[in-house]
């Protein structure tokens, strides 16, 4: 099993507070990326990191930010969350571009 | 951008019955997965295909990759309750990140 964690794993919070929610993966990977998905819906790749101090915005546009300080941390913050944020939030990595992705268990946030 | 197109959206079968997913891109891909999400969890990696014209089986499941490698298949056969949730296929041309296609949502009924 893969060693990618991701906490809360259940978030409610009201519209316009700061949130972040942690990422973190034991295998060294060099490759770590979050998606947006609705229950059993589409994947929305919306930041991905290379590698420590790089990060790349994905297809959709959440307001939101990433960093990656450390390789085994990619922390995304959402500045201002709304209602239109609700959803679940997968972090995953992988061990090179083609490699196959570990997904962590989910973070699933509900704006009020 | 580059975008993987996946079909059927939903799939409804009767148990025994078999399934089908297919996946194109009209861009040739260096590489195709497949992953398989259970309702409730995340999407979690079944299998890799990169040779032009490759044929990958795990059990009752059966995976293709297009000569062209444009396209991909993964069929199930005699469908199982626990076949039950959303299949992903992914991929990407070489230099190019891989996305995920939209998914099939496979229901079983016993």
């Amino acid at each position: 099993e893969a060693d990618i964690y991701q906490t809360p794993r259940y978030l409610v919070i009201g519209t316009g507070k700061k949130i972040t929610l942690e990422c973190s993966q034991t295998m060294g990977h060099d490759k770590m990326y979050w998606y947006q998905q609705d229950p059993g819906m589409e994947l929305h790749l919306i930041h991905y990191s290379y590698g420590v101090n790089s990060t790349e915005k994905g297809d959709l546009s959440s307001e939101s930010t990433v960093s990656r300080i450390r390789t085994e941390h990619f922390p995304l913050t959402l500045e201002s969350a709304r209602p239109s944020h609700t959803s679940q939030y997968l972090c995953a990595s992988s061990d090179g571009d083609r490699a196959p992705l570990h997904f962590g268990n989910g973070t699933r946030l509900t704006v009020t | 951008g580059q975008q993987v197109m996946q079909i059927p959206q939903y799939q409804h079968v009767q148990e025994g019955e078999d399934f089908t997913t297919y996946c194109n891109s009209s861009t040739t891909l260096s590489n195709i997965q497949w992953y398989k999400q259970r309702p409730g969890g995340h999407p979690v990696f079944l299998i890799q295909l990169v040779k032009s014209g490759e044929v990958k089986k795990q059990k009752r499941l059966t995976f293709q990759f297009g000569e062209a490698k444009k396209n991909s298949s993964l069929h199930i056969t005699a469908t199982q309750t626990t076949d039950v949730g959303t299949y992903f296929c992914a991929g990407g041309p070489l230099n190019n990140d891989m996305r995920f296609g939209a998914g099939t949502r496979l229901t079983v009924k016993p």
